[in-house]
């Protein structure tokens, strides 16, 4: 049961663009979402994380847009350089059965072309 | 600071073989979980530890198990490898458990396991 969902697995983008990734969750006990960023070869790294009071948090070119309702968080990326080519995960953190959990999705593939 | 050290980096077994991991968590960082990343499975919670104590566990066999020692470094081990387990051995470190923060991990670049 994937609580996690990233759907589309690939996104090509052109360099200059806006990359938009989305993500779907299941569970209303997620509270906290993060996104990380991941090169070959390499572990992920921490990229943005929203709180679920919130519905915008943004970092410079990155921002992050939490819909509760929907249940529906995607990642912004303005502009889109080619640097910014990588595997980006979502992640979902809640109480689940008594202990905190985080999921994450299963990941897309960006590739920004110059 | 230095960053989350796993060992080795690649790892050949074949089926039926154990295998142990190493992991060496950012200094002073107390809480280290354990990730296998298959492909377009993405990244599947094995376990997490803190204080020398399992805190928390996903959904694997028993064939998969782990321990923290005093200095907060874990080891993973996997018995009786089957092919199924070839992936890609993620650690990853933080201050305290996730139960307690939201601080995000810190992962390593991980292990390459295949199992022949």
């Amino acid at each position: 049961d994937q609580q996690v969902k990233q759907n589309s697995p690939s996104l090509s983008v052109q360099e200059g663009r806006i990359s938009i990734l989305n993500c779907d969750y299941t569970n209303s006990m997620f509270d906290y979402f993060l996104w990380y960023k991941k090169y070959p070869a390499e572990g992920p790294t921490f990229l943005i994380s929203i709180s679920s009071i919130k519905d915008k948090n943004e970092d410079g070119r990155f921002t992050v847009f939490l819909n509760k309702s929907a249940k529906h968080l995607s990642l912004h990326i303005v502009p889109s350089q080619p640097g910014d080519s990588a595997v980006y995960f979502c992640a979902a953190k809640g109480s689940q059965g008594g202990s905190e959990k985080l999921v994450f999705g299963k990941g897309t593939k960006l590739t920004v072309n110059p | 600071k230095a960053g989350v050290t796993q060992t080795p980096r690649y790892l050949i077994k074949t089926r039926g073989q154990q295998v142990t991991l190493s992991c060496s968590p950012i200094s002073g960082h107390r809480s280290v979980s354990w990730y296998q990343q298959t492909p377009g499975q993405g990244l599947q919670f094995l376990f997490e530890y803190f204080s020398e104590t399992q805190r928390n566990k996903g959904n694997f066999p028993g064939r998969f198990s782990g321990r923290q020692f005093s200095n907060s470094r874990s080891e993973m081990n996997v018995s009786t490898l089957e092919l199924g387990d070839s992936a890609l051995y993620l650690c990853a470190s933080s201050l305290v458990p996730a139960r307690m923060d939201n601080s995000p991990l810190h992962f390593g670049n991980g292990t390459r396991l295949t199992v022949t």
